[in-house]
Parts: structure tokens; C-alpha cells; sequence
């Protein structure tokens, strides 16, 4: 089976940088994506890393390591609109493949 | 807007009693997900269909069952409804639920209240 591991909240100040971190034991690997939720709404995806390094898409930035099975979203120039839950997911490398989501990471970005 | 239309938004219905929750993936898009999120909780995956057939099973409920219909619309069925059962329901799709896919598309969502 799957399991993964977040921080169930962090606070941070408007403008500065925040790292979310996901650990992950998974049976099989095939990549670690990020998704941004607000209250009440729909996951929205942020960013996929199959490979090691980091993937950067404007103000958002994801690191992967497989080797520590481990990975996190880095957010930079916080604005409160990033005031959301983060949510990390591996999708496996078994038969059938599906996404497991972590817990989640609610951020409260503060003025 | 992700494409993926969900209905009905809201849903209130007794305990005992059964419902059934629609998903239109996007076009194009052949595989569909199942998530149950309760408050303040992650989403936990129930089933997965990839071209009317059922790919992967999670945590999903006897009392709870779905289909993927040839025209790749999906349905949630919901029985025998208890109080621990009122959450979001969300569905989400993607083109092939393979490693291909890196990117799933939710819908937003069904909130069923059991009262």
C-alpha cells in the first residue's frame, strides 16, 4: 500500500517563502504530484516530478528525491491568495496504477 | 473550469437512504476517480474506471458501488446512508490513468449531508 506524510499546517508571512514537505512509502513509484485546494473547492494540480531535481512553474517549485523517498512544494513571493491546503500524490507503479493523496498542508499565509 | 462537471452540487437526504452522484469527465479524458473528503480531511480514494471498466479499488465501502457507462460518464451509488457517511465526493479524470498521465482534472465536487 500507499502512505504519506505532510505537515497538517503551516503559517507563514505574506511575501516571504514557505517549504511543504512529503515523505512517501509507496510499494511502487512512478512520480510525486502537488495540488492546491481552497476551502470548499476542488483540487486544482500544481506540478508532477517523475524524475529527481526540482521543477520549477513561476512562483511554485517541486523537488524530488527517490532515493529518500521524499519531496516538497516551495512557494516563494507568498500572497495570501496561497492561503490553501496543499496536498502531495504518488501515482504507483503497480497493475492498476492510481493516485493516493497525502493528508494535506493547510497554509494560512499571514499579512 | 477543469471540464469535469459534477452533479448535483448539494445533496441532503435521510439515513437509510440511497443516492446517486453523476460525473462527466472531460473530453477526451477515458479515466475516471472517485474521492471521498470529509471535513478537514485529506481525500481518500474509492475506485478508479478506465473505459467502462474498473482499474483500481481503495477504501471503498460494500454499501457503495460505481459504473463508467459507454458514453465514459460515471456514477456513485451510495446506500444504506449513515451520518459518517456526509462528506465531499469528487470526481476527477484524466486521458488514460496510466503513468502517462501526469495531471488528474476534479470536479467540484458533491456535498452530501446525511441527516
Amino acid at each position: 500500500g500507499q502512505s504519506l506524510e505532510q505537515p497538517s499546517e503551516v503559517t507563514a508571512v505574506e511575501g516571504a517563502i514557505v517549504q511543504i514537505n512529503c515523505t512517501y512509502q509507496t510499494s511502487g513509484f512512478y512520480g510525486l504530484s502537488w495540488y492546491q485546494q481552497h476551502d470548499g473547492g476542488a483540487p486544482t494540480f500544481l506540478s508532477y516530478n517523475a524524475l529527481d531535481g526540482l521543477e520549477e512553474t513561476g512562483r511554485f517549485s517541486s523537488f524530488l528525491s527517490r532515493s529518500d523517498s521524499y519531496g516538497y512544494l516551495l512557494l516563494q513571493e507568498l500572497q495570501m491568495k496561497d492561503s490553501a491546503s496543499y496536498f502531495c500524490a504518488v501515482r504507483d507503479s503497480g497493475g492498476y496504477q492510481k493516485v493516493t493523496f497525502g493528508t494535506g498542508t493547510k497554509l494560512q499565509v499571514i499579512p | 473550469d477543469s471540464g469535469v462537471t459534477q452533479t448535483p452540487k448539494h445533496l441532503i437526504t435521510a439515513t437509510g437512504q440511497r443516492v446517486t452522484l453523476r460525473c462527466s469527465p472531460r473530453s477526451g479524458d477515458l479515466s475516471v476517480y472517485w474521492y471521498q473528503q470529509s471535513l478537514d480531511q485529506g481525500l481518500q480514494f474509492l475506485i478508479q474506471y478506465y473505459n467502462g471498466e474498473e482499474r483500481a479499488k481503495g477504501n471503498i465501502l460494500e454499501r457503495f458501488s460505481a459504473q463508467q457507462f459507454p458514453d465514459l460518464h460515471s456514477e456513485l451509488n451510495l446506500s444504506s446512508l449513515e451520518l459518517g457517511d456526509s462528506a465531499l465526493y469528487f470526481c476527477a479524470s484524466s486521458a488514460h490513468g496510466s503513468a502517462g498521465d501526469t495531471e488528474a482534472f476534479f470536479g467540484q465536487g458533491t456535498r452530501l449531508t446525511v441527516v
